[in-house]
């Protein structure tokens, strides 16, 4: 069966400080991967999608980046945190051929 | 361009009563819709979706959803709330069956009371 997971769940960083968020996914291969973040009042928004390794695609400009190193793993960076960076973000992979979407269980990140 | 509204950040019913949560859509194309659901302290899971055929969609735990194109809305209902079903739903909208991209709505929290 397919999993993902996702950490930390919780996260306090100052600003300005570096950000490394890591998903991993298993029982499949070569899935389609994804960074959503979910700010108050604002919904989820897509961040980065991935369809391969080394294969990035940004949906919005931001302060932050993400990487493919391996085939399920994705990584969501920062080098320096600003306020505007706290939120909820959601880490989600699909098959492939259909459209539902299985997300991980998310990390709350306070910046302060 | 695809968009969704979600109207109603919050809703409060009774146990035992109607759940119905609003949910209207923008898209140039069909669009395939979806909801989700977001229980406290789990990840996101999908509760149904449409994408072609018939217009009445049933979902887990008892909800279902209409697709009315005249309206552009997908209204997610329930007949009977039970205290299980508090949690935040999001309305979200795609273009095509395999798109690499959810537009999802604000949320709407759904507080159940006894």
């Amino acid at each position: 069966s397919q999993t993902i997971h996702q950490w930390p769940a919780t996260l306090v960083q100052p600003v300005g400080s570096p950000l490394s968020l890591e998903c991993t996914v298993e029982g499949t291969s070569n899935p389609n991967l994804y960074w959503y973040r979910q700010a108050a009042g604002r919904g989820l928004q897509l961040l980065f999608y991935s369809v391969g390794i080394g294969q990035i695609s940004s949906e919005v400009p931001q302060n932050l980046s993400a990487s493919r190193p391996q085939d399920r793993q994705f990584i969501l960076s920062s080098k320096k945190l600003l306020l505007s960076d706290s939120g909820f973000y959601l880490c989600a992979h699909r098959r492939g051929a259909g459209e539902k979407l299985f997300f991980g269980s998310g990390t709350q990140l306070s910046v302060l | 361009a695809q968009s969704v509204t979600q109207l109603g950040s919050h809703v409060s019913v009774s146990e035992g009563a109607l759940v119905l949560l609003r949910c209207n859509y923008s898209s140039s194309v069909p669009p395939y819709l979806f909801w989700y659901v977001q229980y406290p302290n789990q990840g996101l899971q999908l509760l149904l979706k449409y994408t072609t055929g018939a217009t009445l969609v049933k979902g887990i735990n008892g909800f279902e959803a209409e697709f009315k194109k005249s309206e552009t809305s997908f209204h997610l209902t329930k007949p009977s709330a039970h205290m299980s079903d508090a949690a935040e739903y999001f309305c979200a909208v795609s273009r095509s069956y395999n798109t690499d991209k959810l537009i999802f709505g604000t949320g709407t929290r759904l507080q159940v009371f006894p």
